[in-house]
């Protein structure tokens, strides 16, 4: 069954620090950048972070960067989030997403290759920062 | 306030077509054709139902189709369906250093 499944959600004080997990299947993890996206109550959604196949590249929102960092163990096919500092501005549902671009084709693969586009949505694990 | 602006909301009757746009500027919507579009039920995840401006994945009825002029992009529904009635978003790749963007999202109503 192609799925993503979050974890690690929580409720948390301002400035302590929660790790989430988002594990997949179905599909070849290891062949696809993965974002995470968050969507506060009521709101919009808002793009947080992607990393690239192999781990090589990261790139973040101006609004998390310096203080959450992803990563991804392609063996257990789990994406992580973690994430330090929080304030109560990062109260959200947070989303793993998988880019909809394989960065592999004809068996060669690029870091660099993404689509910025999500076609695989996990159901969300909600984060809130409160004291 | 979201970088790329969209109706708060439209509505139009079972059968009927609606327009939902997307504005954005030259540095997202108007660079690039990394524009897509999500649908969000009520209490859901989103789900992708265009991407590259007019592409459908599989799956997405052809009754969901994109455009682009400019700075602005456009979903269409047509044929309206009860089960159309959710959240709709779009989203675009931009050459500022957040990467993605977002509309902050239309409310469908069908009457």
């Amino acid at each position: 069954q192609v799925q993503l499944v979050e974890s690690g959600g929580g409720v948390v004080q301002p400035g302590r620090s929660l790790r989430l997990s988002c594990a997949a299947s179905g599909f070849t993890f290891s062949s696809y950048g993965m974002h995470w996206v968050r969507q506060a109550t009521g709101k919009g959604l808002e793009w947080v972070a992607v990393i690239s196949y192999d781990g090589r590249n990261k790139y973040y929102a101006d609004s998390v960067k310096g203080r959450f960092t992803i990563s991804r163990d392609n063996s257990q096919n789990t994406l992580y989030l973690q994430m330090n500092s929080l304030r109560a501005e990062d109260t959200a549902v947070y989303y793993c997403a998988k880019d909809f671009v394989s960065a592999c084709t004809s068996g060669h693969c690029s870091s660099t290759r993404l689509g910025w586009y999500f076609d695989l949505w996990g159901r969300g694990t909600l984060v809130t920062v409160s004291s | 306030q979201s970088a790329l602006t969209q109706p708060p909301s439209v509505s139009g009757s079972p059968g009927q077509s609606v327009t939902i746009s997307c504005t954005g500027t030259s540095s997202d919507v108007g660079g690039y054709n990394r524009v897509s579009w999500y649908r969000q039920p009520p209490g859901t995840a989103p789900k992708l139902i265009l991407y590259e401006v007019t592409n459908r994945p599989l799956g997405v009825p052809d009754r969901f189709s994109g455009s682009k002029s400019g700075n602005t992009a456009t979903l269409t529904i047509s044929g309206l369906q009860a089960e159309d009635e959710a959240d709709y978003y779009c989203s675009s790749y931009t050459s500022s250093s957040t990467f993605v963007v977002f509309g902050g999202g239309t409310k469908l109503t069908v009457l």
